[in-house]
């Protein structure tokens, strides 16, 4: 079966700190790979989307940015972290094509102090 | 274009009482919709979906959602809350005609009393 991990859980960075996140995914090839980041009160923003290894579209422009080394690793970074920075991210997967079901990771907190 | 609306961001109901979450969406060609929930401090967990294979969905924990096309409605039921029901519930449309990344909804937090 398939299962998807990120990490840190949580995370208390200052102002001006980088920033990195990591999430894998295990028991599939080649998957769809999304950040989304919600804020408090608000719903799911869409970051970064990643359709194979080096491809990544950026959905919103902003402080952050994404990677993917291999196949199953999605990375995101900050070199210069701002308030506004604060907040739950998620990870996910989904097979390509379209009505393909997202499976999202566990989460990690980030505030920025 | 596809786009999602969830009527309420919030929704209290007693223990025992009907849930009913409403979402509707706009898609110009056939949708796929799901409805996932999202309990705190967790990421967000599949409660059920729509594919075209019949309009009366049932997913898991006693929930179902029924596809109507007319309406353009995909609104969640569950006969009876438990105070485990207690979570943030969002709605997603995705089609061929959009994009295949799901919209989500701003979702909706359900609120259980005793």
């Amino acid at each position: 079966s398939q299962t998807i991990h990120q990490w840190p859980a949580t995370l208390v960075q200052p102002v001006g700190s980088p920033l990195s996140l990591e999430c894998t995914v295990e028991g599939t090839s080649n998957p769809n790979l999304y950040w989304y980041r919600q804020a408090a009160g608000r719903g799911l923003q869409l970051l970064f989307y990643s359709v194979g290894i080096g491809q990544i579209s950026s959905e919103v422009p902003q402080n952050l940015s994404a990677s993917r080394p291999q196949d199953r690793q999605f990375i995101l970074s900050s070199k210069k972290l701002l308030l506004s920075d604060s907040g739950f991210y998620l990870c996910a997967w989904s097979v390509a094509g379209v009505g393909n079901t997202i499976y999202f990771g566990e989460g990690s907190w980030l505030t920025v102090v | 274009a596809q786009s999602v609306t969830q009527l309420g961001s919030h929704v209290s109901v007693s223990e025992g009482a009907l849930v009913l979450l409403r979402c509707n969406y706009s898609s110009s060609v056939p949708p796929y919709l799901f409805w996932y929930v999202q309990y705190p401090n967790q990421g967000l967990q599949l409660l059920l979906k729509y594919t075209s294979a019949a309009t009366l969905v049932k997913g898991i924990n006693g929930f179902e959602a029924e596809f109507k096309k007319s309406e353009t409605s995909f609104h969640l039921t569950k006969p009876s809350a438990h105070m485990s029901d207690a979570a943030e519930y969002f709605c997603a449309v995705s089609s061929s005609g959009g994009s295949y990344i799901p919209t989500f909804g701003r979702g909706t937090s359900l609120i259980v009393h005793p």
